[in-house]
């Protein structure tokens, strides 16, 4: 399977631990996006690399959230000091330059 | 006003006729329109792309654009039991992300 992959599928947490999610893109994607889905609700957008450089982040993305992108292969997105407004689903996603973005299966993060 | 509106539905056809979904978008610059489909506890999987005004077929599938009213639509032909899920538009305005809306709850009754 040449999609892209997201590591681990599940995860549940207790309130104040630290989480990483790892993401792997289709191998010759060089964009690389983080979006975040609550129940009901559509992808809301998180972050953007291209290739090594992340380029955009949003609002969203507090300052106990941290994305990187080394070497611009596999990224990972770590949240610190878990909430449990912080359950959802993580999404990446990942294009080539001006082309459709693909998903990953999602990382489903359950904050007790 | 959201950016990308939906009718969160449910919408409720029976099998084999033709189930029509709506997306109205706030920003005249945008450039790219998708639409997914999104199974109960899945990830999004894109259907649809379109980029200019009109018409694009692919299979039972047909999306619809006019920028001038800021809408776009997916129409499914002869739709199927296994159609039913979350229809999901997604714009993309120049920003690289792409903004959803919410997403329209197709159900589709045998």
């Amino acid at each position: 399977d040449t999609g892209v992959s997201q590591d681990p599928r599940h995860k549940i947490t207790k309130r104040g631990q630290n989480v990483t999610f790892r993401c792997d893109p289709i191998s010759e994607h060089n964009r690389l996006y983080w979006y975040r889905q609550t129940l009901g609700q559509g992808p809301e957008f998180l972050t953007y690399f291209q290739n090594e450089a992340q380029l955009e982040k949003s609002r969203l993305l507090s300052d106990r959230f941290s994305a990187e992108r080394p070497k611009g292969s596999f990224s990972t997105l770590e949240i610190q000091r878990t909430e449990q407004g912080d359950s959802a689903m993580y999404l990446c996603a990942s294009s080539a330059p001006e082309d459709t973005q693909y998903f990953g299966p999602g990382t489903r993060l359950t904050v007790l | 006003q959201k950016e990308v509106e939906q009718n969160s539905g449910p919408l409720s056809v029976p099998e084999g006729a033709i189930a029509s979904l709506n997306c109205t978008y706030s920003d005249r610059g945008s450039q790219s329109f998708f639409w997914y489909r999104q199974y109960s506890g899945k990830s999004p999987e894109l259907i649809m792309s379109i980029y200019s005004n009109g018409d694009k077929e692919d299979g039972r599938f047909t999306a619809q654009l006019n920028k001038a009213s800021q809408y776009v639509s997916l129409l499914i032909r002869d739709s199927q039991p296994s159609d039913s899920a979350t229809y999901l538009c997604a714009v993309d305005t120049g920003r690289r992300a792409l903004t959803f809306g919410s997403g329209t709850r197709l159900q589709v009754q045998p």
